[in-house]
């Protein structure tokens, strides 16, 4: 039962351009989410996150959206680099703590 | 900033070894996680900790156990491992309520 789904595999962007990933989750009980980034041969490092009690959460180029009713959450980078390209994972969980993720999207920006 | 450090990048074992995977972390945190990360299934939850001496299981605990002795380290171990335990295993930390830091992992392959 995958509870957090990232349907897209793999994404193309061109550099400048915005970048969107996308994520459902399943679990209605999830009140936090997350998104992480992960270079290779490198662990996942922390993006960006949103409470339940929010629809939006922008840092800087990242900005996430949670669809409750959907129960959908995307993020979007813009404008997009080069350094940008990695794989992008999406969790959610009731807390920070334990997490269910998504299988994660390779993002690639094209020069 | 954060340290979380594993001991191993790679590992090669056989059939039937008995598999230690050490993490130890430099921020005093509570909390304490060993995830494995496969193509097609994200990061899947093994085992967790909120303190000394206590550990939780997550969502694929079978065949794995764990050890917290000590704040600062967490074990993952393999009692007897075997080909389907081939991968990417990740341990985390965090601080009450905070986003996981990670390590960069340990790269394990059975034969």
């Amino acid at each position: 039962d995958q509870q957090v789904k990232q349907n897209s595999p793999s994404l193309s962007v061109q550099e400048g351009r915005i970048s969107i990933l996308n994520c459902d989750y399943t679990n209605s009980m999830f009140d936090y989410f997350l998104w992480y980034k992960k270079y290779p041969a490198e662990g996942p490092t922390f993006l960006i996150s949103i409470s339940s009690i929010k629809d939006k959460n922008e840092d800087g180029r990242f900005t996430v959206f949670l669809n409750k009713s959907a129960k959908h959450l995307s993020l979007h980078i813009v404008p997009s680099q080069p350094g940008d390209s990695a794989v992008y994972f999406c969790a959610g969980g009731q807390g920070a703590q334990k997490l269910v993720f998504g299988q994660g999207t390779r993002l690639t920006i094209n020069p | 900033d954060v340290k979380v450090t594993q001991s191993s990048r790679y590992l090669v074992k056989r059939t039937g070894e008995k598999v230690f995977l050490e993490c130890v972390q430099d921020m005093d945190h509570e909390n304490m996680f060993w995830y494995r990360q496969d193509p097609g299934l994200g990061l899947r939850l093994i085992y967790f900790s909120y303190d000394v001496k206590m550990k939780e299981k997550g969502d694929i605990p079978e065949g794995y156990s764990v050890s917290r002795e000590k704040k600062e380290r967490f074990s993952l171990i393999l009692e007897s491992a075997s080909t389907n335990q081939t991968s990417m295993y990740l341990c985390a930390s965090s601080f009450a309520q905070g986003p996981l830091h990670f390590g960069n992992g340990t790269r394990l392959t059975v034969t």
